[in-house]
């Protein structure tokens, strides 16, 4: 089974300024796919950005990047330019290849401070 | 472009009764599930279907059923509503057959109080 651990569940920033958000899991796959879902008070659950685990380059998506490192079984999530929209929670997701059941971590709440 | 329609967004029952909430996705997806978000536990998979006519649990199943009579129509029901089971429920959908990297699309979701 596989395990999604966010040790940060609070976190708040200066409007524009870059945050980085934890996760680690634990696997004993080799093949996986890993996200990151944001949740505003409108309680929607949005993609932000998704990483395969046999891509070596780290995924990005305009102001929001990943550090993905394999071996540590870590995947954390770093957003650059911090705006009031980024306010939320945030949860970073396990699939296993060719399974489509999803793996989530407990979240992390990040405000942005104007 | 609906995606995936939950109802009702909100929900009070009382302890003992019964209702099913109703999940849809016009996105012709072979994969559906429903999550439970609890505070401080992120979000628990209940039930999942790879298809109409097949349905499986998850990891928090009891006191939920579920059937997929449709590709389009996931409900789930909860047979005889428990305080424990004050909850926000999600449902999501993704292509089983289109590739490994698909995104789950989620409902709006709904919030269940048990009194």
């Amino acid at each position: 089974a596989q395990t999604v651990t966010q040790s940060q569940p609070e976190m708040s920033v200066q409007e524009a300024e870059t945050v980085t958000l934890s996760c680690t899991y634990d696997t004993s796959e080799s093949n996986y796919y890993l996200f990151w879902y944001k949740q505003p008070p409108s309680r929607q659950m949005i993609l932000v950005i998704r990483q395969e685990a046999y891509k070596q380059q780290n995924a990005t998506e305009n102001r929001f990047s990943v550090n993905f490192q394999k071996a540590a079984k870590s995947f954390s999530l770093k957003i650059s330019d911090s705006q009031l929209g980024d306010t939320a929670m945030y949860f970073c997701a396990f699939r296993a290849f060719g399974n489509e059941k999803l793996t989530f971590g407990t979240g992390t709440r990040l405000t942005i401070i104007p | 472009n609906a995606g995936v329609t939950q109802t009702p967004k909100f929900q009070v029952l009382k302890t003992g009764q019964s209702m099913t909430l109703q999940c849809a996705q016009d996105m012709n997806h072979e994969y559906m599930s429903w999550y439970r978000q609890d505070p401080g536990m992120g979000l628990r998979l209940i039930h999942y279907s790879v298809g109409a006519g097949i349905t499986d649990q998850g990891e928090v199943p009891n006191g939920y059923n579920v059937s997929r009579s449709t590709t389009e129509d996931f409900p789930l029901r909860l047979l005889s509503a428990a305080p424990s089971q004050t909850s926000v429920y999600f449902c999501a959908s993704s292509n089983h057959r289109q590739g490994s990297n698909t995104e789950a699309f989620f409902g709006q979701g709904t919030r269940l109080t048990v009194v």
